[in-house]
């Protein structure tokens, strides 16, 4: 069965205070890994795809890797307006064309100042 | 460009009474639309997929009946909780893609609270 977990489930730093969450997943055939933020009483909001092991994107402080078997979400030097809800999600191959994703639990990341 | 909007943005109703939730995309034609369910510190949860034009595909444990999906335009997909009871409050969430096929981008809404008395 395809699934998804992360790791911490949740997070607290100081201002500054560099770290990584983990995105974990079992899939049949990887299409492409999605890393996405969402606010409370939000939708998500896209940050990066990932397509193939050993791929990394950055985004001003976030940057995403990717291997075969898990993603990271390094954030540098956070600040408080990077607190919120960080999800995971996976676009597995089912037999056919489908743009279906699979999510995890999150990471609530709370950064203080 | 690739907005999605969602009315209401929340939605108070009494046990029993049926409430539908709009998404639409606004700025491109949506072939496929997604409704997700979210409970608190929970992850999204995939209800069903829709096509323009066609029956959506639920996901396993998703009664049909209930929760009724309608894609009657590119623009708009309508979810109708039908004879709603407490344990339907959640957040909704819907998303639009210009095609089904896995190199389609969903764009999600910002989410419905639905709360059932």
């Amino acid at each position: 069965e395809d699934q998804v977990t992360q790791s911490p489930e949740a997070l607290r730093l100081q201002e500054g205070e560099s770290s990584s969450l983990n995105c974990s997943y079992t899939v049949s055939g990887l299409r492409g890994l999605f890393w996405y933020r969402q606010d409370p009483g939000k939708g998500p909001e896209f940050l990066f795809t990932l397509y193939s092991a050993g791929e990394e994107k950055e985004k001003e402080r976030l940057k995403a890797t990717l291997t075969k078997k898990e993603s990271f979400l390094h954030i540098t030097a956070p600040k408080p307006e990077d607190s919120a809800t960080y999800l995971c999600a996976v676009q597995a191959r089912y037999g056919g064309a489908t743009n279906k994703l699979i999510f995890g639990t999150g990471t609530l990341l709370a950064v203080q100042p | 460009g690739a907005v999605v909007s969602q009315h209401p943005s929340r939605v108070i109703c009494k046990s029993g009474t049926s409430v539908k939730i709009e998404c639409r995309s606004l700025d491109f034609q949506a072939t496929t639309m997604f409704w997700y369910r979210q409970f608190p510190k929970k992850s999204l949860m995939l209800m069903a997929t829709s096509n323009e034009g066609s029956k959506a595909t639920y996901e396993q444990g998703v009664e049909k009946d209930k929760f009724l999906i309608n894609h009657a335009s590119l623009t708009l997909s309508t979810l109708t909780v039908t004879s709603a009871h407490p344990e339907d409050s959640s957040f909704y969430i819907c998303s639009a893609s210009r095609g089904g096929g896995w190199e389609n981008e969903q764009f999600f809404g910002p989410g419905t609270r639905l709360t059932v008395l």
